[in-house]
């Protein structure tokens, strides 16, 4: 079945270090790949997506770019912030199984000022 | 507008007693979806909902588990009896015509479920 693999953290970095999230997939057909975050105490939000090949979304100073030849969607920040401080999920999902979200088992960041 | 709201934010009950989680998702949104968020884990679905009909339920532990979405708007996650390994948090999330995959799904805050 479709799965999501995403390195395992906490990832301890300090404030505006480079942020790379490593995220890679295995799916049949032609995915969506997201990321969401998680913030403590709060529930996830969509930080961002693409849904094709090559297809590069941003939101608030994160990249990713859908690799489609590496299975990849890796999450990248040129400089934290303390308040980047999250859970970072990413996930897929495909039109044949309607809106059904695949995560991966999600990264703790840590920014220390 | 109003996100998806969820309630209780918070429950803790003893084993084998009975618990129900509500969802109000965001207005006009016809699909609506629980999944569950074990603790250092990413979430896993449980149940899809589109329009009133369950389409996706092939995760829910049927022995237990029970949800319902009457009138195709808001939403109850039932789990009688709880069990020890119930401890969760079971989030609700929804979405607007979930034919293209791209489509964003937005999530509540959860409801986190502690059961002694």
């Amino acid at each position: 079945g479709d799965s999501v693999t995403q390195m395992e953290g906490p990832v301890t970095l300090s404030e505006e270090a480079f942020l790379t999230i490593n995220c890679t997939y295995t799916a049949t057909g032609y995915p969506s790949l997201f990321w969401y975050v998680q913030y403590p105490g709060e529930g996830l939000q969509l930080l961002l997506k693409a849904t094709k090949a090559d297809d590069k979304g941003s939101n608030k100073g994160f990249e990713a770019t859908y690799r489609k030849e590496t299975t990849s969607f890796h999450l990248e920040k040129g400089s934290v912030q303390v308040s980047d401080s999250a859970v970072y999920f990413c996930a897929l999902s495909k039109g044949a199984a309607g809106n059904k979200l695949t995560f991966g088992g999600g990264t703790r960041v840590l920014v220390k000022p | 507008e109003a996100g998806v709201v969820q309630s209780p934010r918070y429950k803790i009950i003893e084993k084998k007693q009975p618990v129900a989680f509500w969802c109000n998702p965001i207005s006009g949104h016809n699909t609506l979806y629980w999944y569950r968020q074990n603790l250092g884990q990413g979430p896993e679905l449980l149940i899809r909902y589109e329009n009133e009909e369950a389409v996706d339920d092939s995760q829910l532990p049927k022995d237990r588990f029970s949800a319902e979405r009457l009138k195709g708007v808001d939403s109850t996650l039932k789990i009688q009896p709880a069990e020890l390994g119930d401890s969760a948090v079971y989030l609700c999330a929804s979405s607007y015509n979930p034919a293209s995959s791209g489509n964003t799904i937005y999530f509540g805050e959860g409801s986190w479920l502690t059961v002694v």
